[in-house]
């Protein structure tokens, strides 16, 4: 069946600092790949998204580029910043598969930026 | 365009009793999907309604129920509750036009406390 597998958390980073988060999928069709954030107390906010190989998601400095040949959708960002804190969910949805609109969601990787 | 609305934000409950959560979707969205989160779990599928119609479901007892009207707003309901139920459960709409796949936008949760 589909699964999305996530970067184990917590992460820890200086201001500034380079991040990556990693995330590899299974999927029996199409997928749309997705990066969701939380911060606290909220809820998900999508915060880029890939519907076909070699897309790349961008927005707010992140990126992801969907690679079909590694099942691979990692999250990156130049300079993370103290506002970036939060939790980041990686997760795909299967257009060709018989399951109507079902989201597949990683695990969630929280990230903490400290000054 | 206002975003998906989930009412009640916070509640309080005992066990034994029942309680129901809605979810209003952004307009025009006739997908409407609800998740549970936890700590331990992380994030679970619990089921998606598409024009009324229960078209996916996860893993969880028969105690959790739904359902969607005309106008594509959602009611999930929680018989008997247990300890276990406590949770912030998350609702998700989507376009979706037919059988395929669409981008998921969630609302902020109800955080549901079970004592």
């Amino acid at each position: 069946g589909d699964s999305v597998t996530q970067m184990e958390g917590p992460v820890t980073l200086s201001e500034e600092a380079f991040l990556t988060i990693n995330c590899t999928y299974t999927a029996t069709g199409y997928p749309s790949l997705f990066w969701y954030v939380q911060y606290p107390g909220e809820g998900l906010q999508l915060l880029l998204k890939a519907t076909k190989a070699d897309d790349k998601g961008s927005n707010k400095g992140f990126e992801a580029t969907y690679r079909k040949e590694t099942t691979s959708f990692h999250l990156e960002k130049g300079s993370v910043q103290v506002s970036d804190s939060a939790v980041y969910f990686c997760a795909l949805s299967d257009k060709g598969s018989n399951t109507g609109n079902q989201f597949y969601f990683g695990t969630g990787t929280s990230l903490t930026v400290i000054p | 365009k206002a975003g998906v609305t989930q009412t009640p934000r916070y509640l309080i409950k005992t066990r034994g009793q029942q309680v129901t959560l809605s979810c209003s979707p952004i307009s025009g969205h006739r997908s409407v999907s609800w998740y549970q989160q936890t700590p331990g779990q992380g994030l679970q599928f619990l089921f998606e309604y598409f024009s009324e119609t229960q078209r996916n479901k996860g893993n969880f007892p028969g105690r959790f129920s739904g359902r969607q009207f005309s106008n594509s707003r959602s009611e999930m309901n929680v018989s008997t509750l247990e300890l276990g139920d406590s949770a912030l459960y998350l609702c998700a709409s989507s376009l979706v036009r037919g059988t395929g796949s669409d981008t998921q936008y969630f609302g902020p949760g109800t955080r549901l406390t079970v004592l």
